[in-house]
């Protein structure tokens, strides 16, 4: 069974939109984190969340907004989607507490925006 | 977190080992080398990490040099599924909610 879900896989949006990334782990951790993916670029931090709390946030834009209504959930709130926001966005998790806290990946959501 | 170089690309056929260095000549004493690995299409996955001892695990060795500035993932017998961008991150060991940084890794191709 899959550990990190993330929803939907495949998303299209048109310029100017509003969506929402899900992202659910079943790992049981108490940290959660924003990554994203443009085309050929390294892997890129956005945000990252402890108890439902906002930890660190690396992304200059208002216009995106993570969401934690359970400890097991982080959602990502995107609006005013602009073509420049096509990328993966991936969500991991990690348990703290201890120095080592590997993160775990999902397998994340391409989006597309036109 | 200090920064890692990586040569961009390396070719193996099945069934050899595979060693990818990563070097870090300003790491800091408190900073953890941490190797994880990407597949495409698909989320990055933990590999291994170290601090100043070698360590092993089921997926690779990881070699640290002495004086900590250097060190190389060692993929002994490597698959048609060890093919992957290898990320070699240091992160420093009191953060363990801290961001992984991403540069551009090594991308491993395995040859049959």
């Amino acid at each position: 069974d899959p550990k990190i879900i993330q929803k939907p896989k495949y998303l299209v949006a048109v310029t100017g939109s509003e969506k929402i990334l899900i992202c659910e782990q079943y790992l049981g951790h108490n940290a959660m984190y924003w990554y994203r993916q443009s085309a050929k670029k390294p892997l890129e931090f956005m945000f990252s969340y402890s108890y439902q709390k906002l930890m660190d946030n690396q992304t200059a834009s208002s216009r995106f907004q993570p969401q934690s209504s359970k400890k097991n959930h982080l959602d990502l709130q995107i609006t005013a989607l602009k073509p420049d926001d096509s990328a993966t966005y991936f969500c991991a998790s990690s348990q703290l507490g201890g120095f080592y806290a590997e993160q775990f990946f999902g397998p994340g959501t391409r989006l597309t925006v036109l | 977190d200090a920064k890692t170089t990586q040569p961009d690309s390396m070719e193996s056929t099945e069934g050899e080992t595979v060693h990818l260095p990563c070097s870090h000549a300003t790491i800091s004493g408190n900073e953890y080398i941490y190797w994880y690995r990407q597949v495409p299409l698909q989320g990055p996955e933990y590999v291994t990490h170290g601090l100043q001892q070698n360590t092993t695990n089921s997926m690779a060795f990881l070699a640290i040099a002495s004086d900590r500035k250097s060190s190389t993932l060692i993929l002994p017998h490597v698959s048609l599924r060890d093919a992957a961008v290898y990320h070699c991150i240091l992160r420093v060991a009191s953060s363990s909610f801290s961001k992984l940084v991403f540069g551009q890794g090594t991308s491993l191709s395995v040859v049959p």
